[in-house]
């Protein structure tokens, strides 16, 4: 079967550092991806990691361990605008992007 | 300017009413996807299409249908049929659905309200 998990919701203040944690179970597994999406918004790419390890882009960094079925989307020094949902987004092995239902992060100023 | 766009923004119609909601691409994308999006929610896959001419179920294909005749093109008709059809319903492209990370482009959605 299929299945993901991240935190529905993550609050952190502006200039912290937040990590959202995403764990999943899909029938074959080729990489993961992170979107963003602001409200009433279209989602957005943000990453992909098809190998262990961490990808850095900017003030966010993804991480993938393949045999933990794990990863996360770790962002720096945040901003009011990060204010938004984040998705992680396996890709199986029939090509499907599976979304979740995201991580909603809040921003205190 | 390269993009997807879908329209119209909001729908509004009759319980009873087929509605078709367009989605085009210019980016020359193979790919085409279609999902919906309930508040709060994920983003759940209703069709997707690999090639013209050619599309699959997704998971939640039920009530709904779409044809893929131009590459650039791939409109959604919401049937009758279906029971809950108010959502928020959103189009992606990408360059193949079976190279890379298979980055996916978004539209910026239709709005439909079905009372």
């Amino acid at each position: 079967g299929q299945s993901l998990e991240q935190p529905s919701e993550v609050t952190a203040v502006e200039g912290a550092i937040v990590q959202i944690n995403c764990t999943y179970q899909t029938s074959g597994f080729y990489g993961l991806s992170w979107y963003q999406q602001h409200d009433g918004g279209a989602p957005t790419f943000l990453s992909y990691n098809a190998l262990d390890g961490l990808e850095e882009t900017g003030r966010f960094s993804s991480f993938l361990s393949r045999s933990d079925s794990y990863g996360y989307l770790l962002l720096q020094e945040l901003q009011m605008k990060d204010s938004a949902s984040y998705f992680c987004a396996p890709r199986n092995r029939d090509d499907k992007i599976i979304f979740g239902k995201g991580t909603r992060l809040h921003i205190l100023p | 300017d390269g993009g997807i766009t879908q329209s119209p923004k909001y729908l509004f119609r009759k319980e009873g009413q087929n509605v078709t909601l367009s989605c085009e691409q210019n980016l020359n994308h193979d790919a085409m996807y279609w999902y919906r999006q309930d508040p709060g929610q994920g983003l759940r896959l209703i069709y997707y299409s690999q090639i013209v001419n050619d599309f699959q179920k997704g998971d939640i294909a039920e009530g709904y249908s779409v044809s893929r005749e131009k590459k650039e093109s791939f409109p959604l008709t919401v049937t009758s049929a279906q029971k809950n059809p108010t959502a928020f319903y959103l189009c992606a492209s990408s360059i193949s659905a079976t190279s890379g990370s298979n980055e996916q482009y978004f539209g910026p959605g239709t709005r439909l309200t079905v009372t």
